[in-house]
């Protein structure tokens, strides 16, 4: 069975930019969380996605957004970078019940430069 | 902010010892998790602890949890140099809106 996987693995892109993340759960899972985690801030939530719904969403500014597709997979969008930007953007899956475990990909590492 | 507060921030050892390290948090919780990340890479899920649960095994590791002292710790015993990683705590709690909240994690080196 294949992992979470996130697409690039890495990105360097300019200030003012945007910059698309993907992620693609694990088969049968319909929940996917997205985490940002920059250096000295730990891990930060971003956003949950449920059955193609926003169900929760983190501190973050409008211009970090997404969207999950009918298949699940998901996206997250960053307008207008910021050099703070710069970070380890992490997904997860869950099957989007209490009390599982969460599967995370490998991230995709964002350099805003 | 951070539900959960890692203790200690870093520890280093030698290989086959043990290693300690404890989490405290702030809120009610459905259930608390550990996470190792090696290298900056994704997370791996290490073990799961119910709020109604005391302890729990998973091969080495041995996890507890102390709902009235709202604090988990995470022992690994025999520690192996490829243990080297961050090990996170999360808690999962209805009042923050089913999404984990993660500690700052403590970074374990084992030595060989």
């Amino acid at each position: 069975e294949a992992g979470v996987t996130q697409s690039p693995t890495h990105l360097i892109k300019t200030r003012g930019q945007q910059a698309t993340l993907r992620c693609s759960p694990i088969s049968g899972h319909t929940s996917v969380y997205w985490y940002q985690q920059a250096l000295g801030l730990g891990l930060q939530f971003l956003l949950w996605y449920d059955e193609g719904e926003e169900r929760n969403r983190g501190n973050f500014p409008p211009r970090f957004s997404g969207r999950q597709f009918p298949n699940y997979s998901s996206e997250l969008n960053v307008n207008a970078l910021e050099l703070e930007d710069s970070a380890l953007y992490l997904c997860a899956s869950t099957l989007g019940q209490q009390g599982w475990g969460y599967t995370f990909g490998s991230g995709t590492r964002l350099t805003v430069v | 902010s951070q539900q959960g507060e890692e203790d200690p921030q870093a520890l280093s050892i030698q290989e086959g010892e043990n290693a300690t390290m404890n989490c405290s948090y702030k809120t009610s919780i459905n259930n608390l998790q550990w996470y190792r990340q090696n290298s900056g890479r994704g997370l791996v899920h290490l073990i799961l602890i119910r709020s109604n649960e005391r302890e729990k095994h998973s091969g080495r590791l041995r996890v507890t949890l102390d709902t009235s002292k709202k604090s988990s710790s995470l022992l690994i015993t025999a520690s192996r140099a490829a243990d080297t990683a961050s090990y996170f705590c999360a808690t999962d709690a209805w009042a923050a809106g089913n999404k984990l909240t993660f500690g700052g994690g403590t970074r374990v080196l084992v030595k060989p």
